[in-house]
């Protein structure tokens, strides 16, 4: 079983709609969550970090379920700049960085 | 100085060639990882470096070589490469262990 699985999409989305992601992981003794974005050809880079309790940013919201074994990020008001890759990563123990496969996203005008 | 940076940006080898790529951060970090890319897969992690001592090998063949000189600094020795080596190698760093990684903009391989 993979340490984390993620839907690939594409998720293709109007302008001004709000889609979510999710992740599932299968080592309960995770500790630490992230989402990352990834645009073409360009290293990923730190959209936020999810705690316990939720945590939101702007137009980002990103959630932690213990009990299930998944987060999710929610993207409302999407912009056409919000299209990239977003990628899920969790870290079992250690400096052990396990990333989700990454959802395609497309906003379209 | 909030970034990380990795030299070169592109590079083109042959199978027989020895190459070094770099990785360089002055964010103070103490936790430093090797990543490889394939197109359109996540980053798999190769190496990870912690206080300056390899702390985790991803069974990585052994043409591929890392070095950590100080604290600042991380050296990834590449030799007798093949063509499936090809791929966006990512450098990251963190303040410790399970913390956010910050990428550089990575070097992309091509082996002939």
């Amino acid at each position: 079983r993979k340490e984390v699985e993620q839907d690939p999409g594409p998720f293709n989305v109007p302008e001004g709609a709000t889609v979510a992601f999710n992740c599932t992981y299968s080592n309960s003794a995770s500790q630490s969550f992230f989402w990352y974005r990834q645009d073409c050809r360009k290293e990923p880079k730190l959209l936020m970090s999810v705690y316990s309790s939720g945590n939101e940013d702007g137009r980002f919201t990103a959630q932690l379920n213990r009990a299930s074994q998944y987060i999710s990020l929610l993207i409302r008001d999407s912009k056409l700049s919000d299209s990239a890759t977003y990628l899920c990563v969790v870290t079992p123990t250690g400096n052990q960085f396990y990333f989700g496969t990454g959802t395609s996203l497309t906003v379209i005008p | 100085d909030t970034e990380v940076t990795q030299t070169p940006k592109h590079l083109v080898m042959g199978m027989t060639n020895k190459k070094s790529l770099k990785c360089e951060q002055h964010m103070g970090h103490r936790a430093m990882y090797w990543y490889k890319q394939k197109a359109k897969k996540p980053p798999e992690l190769m190496f990870v470096y912690s206080y300056e001592k390899l702390s985790i090998n991803e069974s990585v063949p052994s043409r591929f070589s890392p070095e950590c000189p100080n604290s600042s600094l991380l050296n990834l020795h590449l030799h007798a490469l093949q063509p499936e080596d090809s791929a966006l190698y990512l450098c990251a760093s963190s303040h410790r262990e399970n913390n956010e990684q910050f990428f550089g903009p990575g070097t992309r391989l091509t082996v002939l």
